[in-house]
Order: C-alpha cells, then structure tokens, then sequence
C-alpha cells in the first residue's frame, strides 16, 4: 500500500464555508497532484506541484487554491464552497522524472448542500 | 491539444466471458500506464509499456502498447466478478512529458 494520506475522507458542509482538504504522503515524493473525478467519471487534473513552492494549475479549471510548503504536504483550499464543488477530490503523488507511476489517497469525498 | 480516448465508456460482461478496452492518443507517447479503480475506491497502478510494440501480461491480463506508440489495449481473458471497476489508460505525450488520463472503461461482470 502506498503512503498517502488525505483527510477527510467524507465531508458535508454549507454553502460559502472555508473548507481544506489535506494531503500528505512519506514516500519522499516531489511531484504532487490533485484530481477532481464525479462518480463513475474521468480524472480532471486540478493542480500539480513539482516540489517544495511550486504550484500550477491543471487541466480543469477550479476555483481551488494549493500550497507546497513541505514536501510531503498538499492541502487543497476551498474559500467559499459552493454546490457546484460537490464532488471526489484525489491526491497523488509521483517520484520526479518521466513516466513515474502515480500512487493515490483514498479520496475526500465533499458535498456542498 | 494532446487528447487520449478511451473505449468503451461501459461493458458488461458475463462471468467467463473476454474484456478489452482500448486507448488511443492523438499524439505519440512516451510511455503508457494502465489503472484500475475498484467502486468507491481510488486507482491503483497496474502496469507500464515503454516500447513499441511492447506486450505484457499479469495473469489473465494483457497489455499491449501499439508500433506507433499511439495506441495500447487492456485484454482480460475469463473475466472475474473480482475483475469489476474502472480501467484507466494514462499516455505520457512525448512532446509534453504530460501525463493524460482516458475516460476509463466501467467494467461490470455478471456472476
């Protein structure tokens, strides 16, 4: 099993609440990502960071906020949630380098009412 | 842009019968990598085909990356109610070095 942790696994929250998932891993890894995927869905790449102060946007566009302040730490930040952010949020992490397999957190799952 | 499909979006199955799903880029990779998604769970990395042509198996699984390195198909010979999920392909463009995830295949599998 890899090592990587993301908290909470399940959350429901308001409209317009502050919400932040966490993210971390002990593999040592640099390369850090988070996924966006409804059930049943694609992967939608939402942010990634090569190491420590790198962050950029993905694919999709999200209204999301990150940080790398540490190595093993990618928490995601929601300012105000709304409904339209309902849905599983990934992280996973990756050795750098090309064609490096990608190891995934068990998933936060938000709904946003 | 780089873009990877992935057919067929679903397949249901009877338990004993074969699988495939297949991934196409439109663009040539580097390298291909293959996830399985159990429901309610997260992928999990299953395999990596690097050379053209390359083949390779894991038990009733067969992977294949295509000459032209633009393609790859996932075989599951006997599938098994244990077989159910999501398969996604992920193709590392070899222009990018972006990796871009398939829609994935929903695999269902009646006992």
């Amino acid at each position: 099993e890899a090592d990587i942790y993301q908290t909470p696994r399940y959350l429901v929250i308001g409209t317009g609440k502050k919400i932040t998932l966490e993210c971390s891993q002990t593999m040592g890894h640099d390369k850090m990502y988070w996924y966006q995927q409804d059930p049943g869905m694609e992967l939608h790449l939402i942010h990634y960071s090569y190491g420590v102060n790198s962050t950029e946007k993905g694919d999709l566009s999200s209204e999301s906020t990150v940080s790398r302040i540490r190595t093993e730490h990618f928490p995601l930040t929601l300012e105000s949630a709304r409904p339209s952010h309902t849905s599983q949020y990934l992280c996973a992490s990756s050795r750098m380098g090309g064609g490096r397999e990608l190891f995934f957190g068990e998933g936060s799952r938000l709904t946003v009412l | 842009g780089q873009q990877v499909m992935q057919i067929p979006q679903y397949q249901h199955v009877q338990e004993g019968e074969d699988f495939t799903t297949y991934c196409n880029s439109s663009t040539t990779l580097s390298n291909i990598q293959w996830y399985k998604q159990r429901p309610g769970g997260h992928p999990v990395f299953l395999i990596q085909l690097v050379k053209s042509g390359e083949v390779k198996k894991q038990k009733r699984l067969t992977f294949q990356f295509g000459e032209a390195k633009k393609n790859s198909s996932l075989h599951i010979t006997a599938t098994q109610t244990t077989d159910v999920g999501t398969y996604f392909c992920a193709g590392t463009g070899s222009n990018t070095g972006k990796l871009i995830f398939g829609q994935g295949t929903t695999l269902q599998v009646k006992p």
